[in-house]
């Protein structure tokens, strides 16, 4: 059963500090990632995506990914307190077609 | 530009009555359609997917069915609602390919009491 595993499980920052999260996958078959924030109470909502490997960014998120390892990151700097959310990894079997998320990371940006 | 309804915004139901949610996508022809679920604190897991009309495949065996009735409809129903089944419901579309980002709607609550 392929697993996506995120860490920490909650990180608290201050503002206009770095925030950096994690996330692993145990699927060989893996080939594309994406990271979602989901605001308190609200759906998902997708923040980046990265399928080579290197970084992107995009304005104040960066994100990692090292295939051979199956790792992204993803890195916030400057944060805010409206960045405070749940960070939802997802990795999509290539094989199968299927998006398997893990179990978030909790961001709090504390003013 | 592509919007995704779902409805009810928020349900309160009984154990054992029947339930019906459904998801809406205007703006996209033939997308793949998803249903997932999420309990309160956990993790977001995936329940059904469709890639066409009438066609539906199963992902969680969770005493619910979904149907396709409509290129732009996904509908999610049980006869028999059990108190696991309280949580968040998602609807999500992508396109075909599998680099194709999911978006979701704005999901409907549901408690059974």
């Amino acid at each position: 059963q392929q697993k996506v595993q995120q860490s920490p499980e909650s990180l608290i920052v201050p503002e206009g500090g770095m925030a950096s999260l994690n996330c692993t996958s145990s699927d060989r078959n893996v080939d594309y990632f994406w990271w979602y924030r989901q605001h308190s109470g609200k759906s998902p909502k997708m923040l980046m995506s990265i399928f080579s490997n290197g970084e992107k960014e995009e304005g104040r998120f960066t994100v990692h990914l090292n295939k051979a390892s199956l790792h992204t990151s993803l890195h916030i700097r400057d944060s805010q307190p409206s960045d405070s959310a749940l960070y939802l990894c997802a990795a999509k079997n290539t094989n199968t077609g299927k998006l398997t998320f893990g179990d978030g990371t909790v961001l709090t940006v504390k003013p | 530009a592509q919007t995704i309804h779902q409805w009810p915004v928020a349900e309160i139901k009984a154990v054992g009555s029947p339930l019906s949610l459904g998801c809406t996508i205007k703006g996209k022809s033939s997308p793949n359609l998803y249903w997932y679920w999420q309990a309160t604190g956990g993790t977001l897991q995936q329940l059904f997917y469709s890639i066409t009309v009438g066609q539906v495949e199963s992902v969680v065996q969770l005493n619910l069915s979904a149907s396709r009735p409509k290129d732009d409809q996904f509908i999610l129903s049980t006869e028999k609602l059990l108190l696991s089944h309280s949580g968040f419901y998602l609807c999500a579309w992508s396109l075909h390919l599998n680099q194709d980002t999911q978006y979701f709607g704005p999901g409907t609550r549901l408690l059974v009491l």
